[in-house]
């Protein structure tokens, strides 16, 4: 079965500072590997995913996330963080046979000015 | 473009009352839909997804019901709402080719 682990429950940065939240899947095929946020009392909006080819993935608002099999890691980065994106942040994980995703619990991002 | 629709917003609803959210989708045909609950601070519940009409799959066993009448429309009931019913739902849909999930807006549910 497919499983998601978001180790930090809280990370807190500076503004302009960057960030790195991590994100670790178990499955044993390539998975299909989303980022999601959520601010408070929204829904959710996809930042970015990824399905195969390069493994270096731009998303919006100047988001990547690099996939590293080796490491069973997709870790969603931002080279400068506004206080706007402080947010609960989740990571994703579908199967090949499966459409339904497996979330992690979230990391909340506080910003600090 | 696609998009979907939650309603209502918010909502607070006594013990013991029914209840009736309500998701379409506009925009993509015979997509799949999910319904998804939110406790304060916590993470994302799968409650309920559909792959068609009149097809209903439960994945936790509770004081909920859902329904597909239409192709892009996705109900949430209960008859006898429980205090533990309170959160923030969320539907979402999505189609087989890419796996992608699409998020509404969500309800927030309160039951005093």
């Amino acid at each position: 079965a497919q499983s998601v682990t978001q180790p930090d429950i809280h990370i807190t940065v500076s503004e302009g500072a960057s960030l790195e939240l991590r994100c670790n899947y178990s499955y044993g095929a390539t998975p299909y590997l989303f980022w999601y946020v959520q601010s408070p009392g929204q829904g959710l909006q996809l930042l970015l995913k990824y399905f195969s080819g390069d493994t270096l993935v731009q998303g919006i608002k100047g988001f990547e996330a690099e996939f590293k099999r080796s490491q069973s890691s997709f870790n969603l980065r931002k080279p400068s963080v506004h206080w706007s994106d402080a947010a609960e942040y989740f990571c994703a994980v579908a199967s090949g046979g499966s459409y339904i995703p497996t979330f992690g619990r979230g990391t909340s991002l506080i910003v600090h000015p | 473009s696609q998009t979907i629709h939650q309603w209502p917003a918010t909502l607070v609803q006594p013990v013991g009352s029914p209840l009736s959210l309500e998701c379409t989708v506009e925009g993509t045909s015979n997509p799949n839909l999910y319904w998804y609950r939110q406790a304060a601070g916590r993470g994302l519940q799968l409650l309920f997804y559909s792959v068609g009409i009149g097809q209903i799959s439960s994945e936790v066993p509770q004081n909920l019901s859902a329904s597909r009448p239409q192709d892009r429309q996705f109900i949430l009931s209960s008859k006898k709402l429980l205090l533990s019913d309170s959160g923030f739902y969320l539907c979402a849909w999505s189609v087989w080719v890419n796996r992608t999930q699409y998020f509404g807006p969500g309800t927030r549910l309160t039951v005093l």
